[in-house]
């Protein structure tokens, strides 16, 4: 079966940095996506990795080892609006993704 | 806004009745995906439709029935649901399948509770 861990909660200050990693034991590798979801909110597409290093992508930036099956999403210069769920998810052939459970993270003032 | 559009967005039903998820994408896409999202739970994918096939059933219970008249729209017909069956249900839709082009992108969901 798939294996995706992920931080169950984490919270933060407004202005801060905050580091979600993500481990994966998958029987094949396709690419690592990170989402976000807001409370009732639909999962929205926030960054692919297929190869190692870092993407960035203004305040977020997403990580990935292959080798070590980890990756991490950053999330800079927090804003109180960044407070949601944020989701890895592993494609282990052609389309099929593997969830983690999610990483809610908490932003205070 | 995701392109991706779903019908209702709460739903409470019997243990009886029988009721029909509505899922719609304006993305120009050729596949979608229904999924199960439980309470702290990672989201279990069910059915992938590609070309109106369905190509993936994820040993789903009969009493979910998928339907894809077309690329465009994909339904869930729920009966004789259980307790456990309450969750979000989220629609997904990529551009295709084995191409590179299969980032998902996720309708809002319906909230269902059986009671």
């Amino acid at each position: 079966g798939q294996n995706i861990d992920q931080p169950t909660e984490m919270t933060a200050t407004e202005g801060a940095i905050v580091q979600i990693n993500c481990t994966y034991q998958t029987s094949g590798f396709n690419g690592l996506f990170w989402y976000q979801q807001h409370a009732g909110e639909a999962p929205t597409f926030l960054s692919y990795n297929v190869l190692d290093g870092l993407e960035e992508k203004g305040r977020f930036s997403s990580f990935l080892s292959r080798s070590k099956g980890y990756s991490y999403l950053l999330l800079k210069e927090l804003q109180m609006k960044d407070s949601a769920s944020y989701l890895c998810a592993v494609r282990d052939g052609d389309y099929k993704l593997s969830f983690g459970a999610g990483t809610t993270v908490t932003v205070r003032a | 806004e995701t392109g991706v559009t779903q019908t209702p967005r709460h739903l409470v039903m019997g243990m009886t009745n029988k009721k029909s998820l509505k899922c719609e994408q304006h993305l120009g896409h050729n596949a979608m995906y229904w999924y199960k999202q439980s309470a702290k739970k990672p989201l279990e994918l069910m059915f992938v439709y590609n070309f109106k096939e369905q190509t993936e059933n994820n040993s789903v219970p009969s009493r979910f029935s998928p339907e894809c008249p077309n690329s465009s729209h994909l339904f869930l017909h729920l009966h004789t649901l259980q307790p456990e069956d309450s969750a979000l249900y989220l629609c997904a839709s990529s551009q295709d399948l084995g191409t590179g082009e299969e980032t998902q992108y996720f309708g809002p969901g319906t909230r269902l509770l059986v009671l």
